[in-house]
């Protein structure tokens, strides 16, 4: 079964560092490309980063360019986003997500980790 | 950045409706146009990927076509499952965008 599972949310003061880190299993990570979404609370679902199988390929989101770095270690079977300058509006729920079987389209979701930026 | 403009907003439809949902992106995005499912307090569900190609194992109530930058979620037979919100997403350019998001509500 293929699962991703986020870790890494929590309250962060603005400023602010976090990483979120998602674990892949049920296939094989080098063979897909991976995303980031989150969702603020109420709102609807906002794109952050994409990242292809061997990372030569990477998009940001303009709201988080320049702050958020999206890695992956194939070997260990993990997504990571590093996330620096945290504003309040980074408040969200953070999905991972694997890209589709026939393109790069998000299609297994994870449950999401919940990032609430606040002092 | 591609702007998704997504319409209506929310929609009020009964089990056994006919619903049509449509994203209209600013500019070209070839056939990079997804849909997604999602229900209060779960993760979003891909059901149409590639504008018009459905994802497996969603019933074959669902469609999806594309006229130019006109894209159309067609529900054929609204059943109670299906009240939900329902989002397209353009993956043709970075930075990808979703549309605003279209809430499907009993009538």
């Amino acid at each position: 079964e293929v699962q991703v599972v986020e870790s890494g949310g929590g309250l962060v003061q603005p400023g602010r560092s976090l990483r979120l880190s998602c674990a892949a299993s049920g296939f094989t990570l080098d063979d897909y490309v991976m995303h980031w979404v989150r969702q603020a609370p109420g709102k609807g679902l906002e794109w952050v980063s994409t990242i292809n199988e061997n990372s030569a390929s990477i998009g940001y989101a303009d709201s988080v360019r320049g702050r958020f770095t999206i890695s992956r270690d194939n070997a260990k079977n993990s997504l990571y986003l590093q996330m620096n300058s945290l504003r309040v509006e980074d408040t969200a729920l953070y999905y991972c997500v694997r890209g589709g079987s026939s393109g790069w389209y998000p299609e297994s979701w994870g449950q999401g980790t919940l990032i609430t930026v606040s002092s | 950045a591609i702007r998704m403009t997504q319409s209506p907003f929310s929609l009020s439809a009964s089990t056994g409706d006919r619903v049509t949902i449509t994203c209209r992106a600013s500019q070209g995005i070839s056939n990079h146009l997804a849909w997604y499912q999602q229900k209060p307090g779960r993760a979003p569900k891909l059901l149409i990927h590639t504008a018009s190609t459905l994802q497996s194992g969603v019933p074959s109530r669902f469609s999806g076509s594309a006229s130019g930058t006109d894209f159309t979620l067609t529900i054929s037979y609204l059943q109670s499952e299906d009240f939900a919100t329902y989002y397209c997403l353009q993956y043709d350019t970075y930075p990808w965008t979703f549309g605003q998001g279209t809430k499907v509500e009993v009538k």
